[in-house]
């Protein structure tokens, strides 16, 4: 399974944009990019995911780069409920379904 | 309605006690899901189940005995529970593994505290 690799922590002021990245050098042809996030004391939540164009949904939007090596979940107004750990992760088509979860993102959240 | 749903939300037991946790879904899902958050939040896949069949079995002691008496519910049992099993125990579902190719997302529970004394 290819691997990812994300910043450890990320801080952000409420109301501001975040850009959190995401390192998958190794991404194959048909992975695709998903992210969810861990609110404290919740389980895990999807929040989007993407093969090679650009997503928007209610949450978030994804950016992939263009060799796909790299991508960037970007929350336009971060509010103090957006404090959470981000996991990316690479789903391919032949996987067992399993997400396959790293240290993630925990993404703080100022007033 | 909450969509998949664990029961207990807390279990405080002995070590070499048998313990089993509960797991529904009403999203009409043929794939469910048990992972393991450990204490250094560290997630990791148990078991997946799909229509009733096993799927994935990684690496889990056989003590961890996952039942699924129908589409909707995937319980997990556990035998002769040991210190490191504390831990807190997510279940999950999606529409179908075999399906999705990859775009199938997951729904989880609120997560069961298991702590083993």
């Amino acid at each position: 399974d290819a691997k990812t690799t994300q910043p450890n922590s990320m801080e952000s002021n409420e109301e501001e944009p975040v850009h959190l990245p995401c390192n998958h050098s190794t991404i194959s042809g048909t992975d695709y990019i998903h992210w969810y996030r861990q609110l404290p004391s919740q389980g895990p939540e999807y929040v989007i995911h993407g093969l090679t164009s650009n997503v928007n949904n209610r949450m978030a939007s994804l950016a992939i780069a263009e060799d796909r090596k790299s991508s960037t979940l970007i929350l336009h107004r971060a509010t103090l409920r957006d404090a959470a750990v981000y996991y990316c992760i690479l789903r391919g088509s032949s996987n067992t379904g399993k997400l396959i979860f790293g240290q993630g993102t925990t993404l703080q959240v100022k007033p | 309605d909450t969509a998949v749903s664990q029961t207990p939300k807390y279990l405080v037991t002995q070590m070499g006690n048998d313990k089993s946790i509960k797991c529904e879904q009403n999203l009409g899902h043929d794939t469910m899901y048990w992972y393991k958050q450990d204490s250094k939040k560290f997630l990791k896949i148990m078991f997946s189940y799909n229509n009733k069949e096993l799927i994935i079995n990684e690496t889990v002691p056989n003590r961890f005995s996952p039942k699924s008496p129908d589409k909707a519910h995937l319980n997990l049992h556990i035998n002769s529970l040991e210190l490191g099993d504390s831990a807190v125990y997510f279940c999950a579902s999606s529409q179908d593994l075999w399906v999705s190719g990859g775009t199938d997302t997951q729904y989880f529970g609120p997560g069961t505290r298991l702590t083993v004394l």
